[in-house]
């Protein structure tokens, strides 16, 4: 079936680069994203790959390999505000037979400590 | 201000009376969607639309209705809820459903059913 894993908690501290971790297992593939989500807030999309490499994004940035089925966000010069979920997404055009099913991981609850 | 906003947010309700959550977007993006998110669960996707009355299922769409007569509202419909819909409930709109374009959410719609 169609799942996405990612950790379930990282803790890191200010200052510091922390690394999210994302791997992928659907039938098709039409892009990884990132969303953020801070406590009680909504998502907010953060980025999108849809083939290998490395895409920045001021501190964050994202990348990909569809070979292996894997994708991670690096987040660089954390801050306290970084502190919330970051969860990857993958739509996957086979699944249910449709296009528009949009796959969210668990998400992974970043912590920034002073 | 480009938004997607959902009415109510919060809602107390008992188990059987029936209820709607609405949605609205003005952006005059195509695609819409309602997903539920759980503790531990992640966001699940519930029922999407591509255009104006085009409707599908999503990964859980047992117990919901949905409908799309204008493209800006896509309102969630709950006929008989039961305690097993208690949840947060996020309605989000993009350009399209083709390949993975940003999502926008809306602020959620914490739902509780006695």
């Amino acid at each position: 079936g169609q799942s996405l894993e990612q950790p379930s908690e990282v803790t890191a501290v200010e200052g510091a680069i922390v690394q999210i971790n994302c791997t992928y297992q659907t039938s098709g593939f039409y892009g990884l994203s990132w969303y953020q989500q801070h406590d009680g807030g909504a998502p907010t999309f953060l980025s999108y790959n849809a083939l290998d490499g490395l895409e920045e994004t001021g501190r964050f940035s994202s990348f990909l390999s569809r070979s292996d089925s894997y994708g991670y966000l690096l987040l660089q010069e954390l801050q306290m505000k970084d502190s919330a979920s970051y969860f990857c997404a993958v739509r996957d055009p086979n699944y249910g037979g449709s296009q528009g099913n949009l796959i969210f991981g668990k998400g992974t609850k970043l912590s920034v400590k002073p | 201000e480009a938004q997607v906003t959902q009415n109510p947010r919060y809602l107390i309700t008992v188990t059987g009376k029936k209820l709607t959550v609405t949605c609205s977007q003005n952006m005059n993006h195509e695609y819409m969607s309602w997903y539920r998110q759980d503790p531990g669960l992640g966001l699940r996707q519930i029922y999407y639309s591509m255009n104006v009355e085009v409707t599908d299922k999503g990964d859980v769409p047992e117990g919901y209705k949905v409908s799309r007569k204008e493209k800006r509202n896509f309102p969630l419909i709950l006929e008989s809820p039961s305690p097993n819909q208690t949840s947060l409930y996020f309605c989000a709109s993009s350009l399209s459903g083709q390949g993975a374009y940003e999502q926008y959410f809306g602020p959620g719609t914490r739902l509780t059913v006695t």
